[in-house]
């Protein structure tokens, strides 16, 4: 089993929509959870941050971790074709990522239909 | 340069043959990392540093060295490549306090023939 899991779609769903993406991970000791937005042919850039269990809001954008369940979600409101990217989780036992990095899922491609 | 700089943007590369991956940052970061992107198998860490001077193995070292001489450059060798190094690389790193998130240089993509 693999220590982060996540769907690699590709994920279509038309502009305007509510869009759900989601982790699950086997390993209870991490605590900080991430979100990345990659778009093709570019560097994952930072889109959320959460630190143990909650949810964050930031604009469209709101992550919510649930650490009993091991499952991490982003949602993006009214959804818009530049969503269009792959979307990256990522999670880590220590603030800064740790000496060792971050534990990445594979990333899911999701396409907004104009 | 702004950020990470990646050098080369792409290469084709035969077997065998010995390549520098450069890496550059202006933010001043301590820790700084490799990864390796495959479809199907996501981001893979190959080596990081913490700090200028140290370097250590993530998930994927085998065939690969880096050094960190100062704290702007992490370069990635790989001595002899083979296919299977053929991937996307990525450099990356992150500030030592406050913002948590790590920066990306935009890769290098590389094909071993």
């Amino acid at each position: 089993q693999k220590e982060v899991e996540q769907d690699p779609g590709p994920l279509s769903v038309p502009e305007g929509a509510i869009v759900s993406l989601n982790c699950t991970y086997s390993n209870s000791a991490f605590q900080y959870f991430m979100w990345y937005r990659q778009y093709s042919r570019k560097g994952p850039e930072l889109l959320m941050y959460t630190y143990s269990s909650g949810n964050k809001e930031d604009g469209r954008f709101t992550a919510q971790v649930d650490k009993s369940s091991k499952y991490i979600s982003l949602f993006i409101r009214d959804s818009q074709p530049s969503d269009s990217a792959t979307y990256l989780c990522a999670m880590s036992l220590y603030s800064g990522g740790g000496a060792d990095g971050l534990t990445f899922g594979k990333g899911t491609h999701l396409i907004i239909q104009p | 340069i702004a950020g990470i700089t990646q050098a080369p943007t792409s290469q084709i590369l035969a077997a065998g043959r010995r390549m520098t991956l450069r890496c550059t940052q202006d933010m001043r970061h301590n820790a700084m990392y490799w990864y390796r992107q495959d479809l199907g198998l996501g981001l893979r860490l190959i080596h990081y540093s913490n700090t200028a001077g140290t370097t250590g193995k993530g998930e994927v070292p085998d065939g690969y060295s880096v050094s960190r001489a100062n704290t702007d450059d992490f370069p990635l060798t790989l001595a002899s490549a083979v296919p299977s190094q053929t991937s996307v690389y990525f450099c990356a790193s992150r500030p030592d306090l406050g913002n948590y998130g790590y920066t990306f240089g935009s890769g290098t993509r590389l094909t071993v023939v």
